[in-house]
């Protein structure tokens, strides 16, 4: 009940294009989900976070979709760039233990020109 | 602002070592997380410590594995004696006061590698 799933493993897309990640959560207790962006080599960095309240939070060329029925949340990187070629975690926590976070497994991203 | 520091960067060592992996967090911050990462169980918490105590170790491999924070400034993650198993790459990360979980300050991490 604990798990984050997420797909897909690994993601191929042309430059321009839209890239999007899934993520899938069973515990309705979670009620922070923050994404984070990893480059080889590098720790992972937050990237954007969403709370239930919301159905869609937007930074950028980066959207992160939430269905609190389905209890998944997405994703979305619009205008996709090679510069966007990272490993991507979408993570969960409660506010009653905001100390630990769960990840999910990661999505590497390849974006191709 | 420096950042979360950790050191060494590599780690070669062989079967039966002591391991000492550092971390420095950034300045202010009273949470630190070690998290260890592999291709086939992810990102996985170790330990975590608020204002240097530690708060749960329930993540620690076992009894080979400890963490010590001495203070606000310093914390060193030991495997003794090392296993090829424990090869993997450690991240320290922190967090600020008041901050929501998600806002985890990492570094660049500490690759070990344990022949």
């Amino acid at each position: 009940q604990q798990q984050v799933k997420q797909s897909p493993q690994s993601l191929i897309v042309q430059k321009g294009g839209i890239s999007i990640i899934n993520c899938a959560y069973e515990n309705t207790a979670f009620d922070y989900f923050p994404w984070y962006q990893q480059f080889p080599g590098k720790g992972p960095a937050l990237l954007i976070a969403i709370r239930p309240d919301v159905s869609e939070k937007k930074e950028g060329r980066f959207t992160i979709s939430f269905n609190k029925s389905a209890k998944q949340f997405s994703l979305h990187i619009m205008d996709s760039q090679p510069g966007d070629s990272a490993t991507y975690f979408c993570a969960a926590s409660w506010t009653y233990n905001t100390d630990k976070l769960i990840f999910g497994t990661g999505t590497r991203l390849q974006v191709f020109p | 602002d420096a950042g979360v520091i950790q050191s060494p960067r590599h780690e070669v060592t062989e079967m039966g070592q002591e391991v000492t992996l550092r971390c420095k967090p950034i300045s202010g911050h009273n949470s630190l997380f070690w998290y260890r990462q592999t291709m086939m169980r992810g990102l996985e918490l170790l330990i975590y410590f608020n204002n240097n105590v530690p708060i749960d170790d329930s993540g620690m491999p076992e009894d080979r594995f400890s963490a010590k924070m001495p203070n606000a400034s310093f914390s060193t993650l030991k495997i003794q004696p090392s296993e090829p198993r424990d090869s993997a790459v450690y991240f320290c990360a922190s967090r600020a006061s008041g901050r929501g979980a998600g806002e985890l300050f990492f570094g660049e991490g500490s690759r070990l590698t344990v022949l």
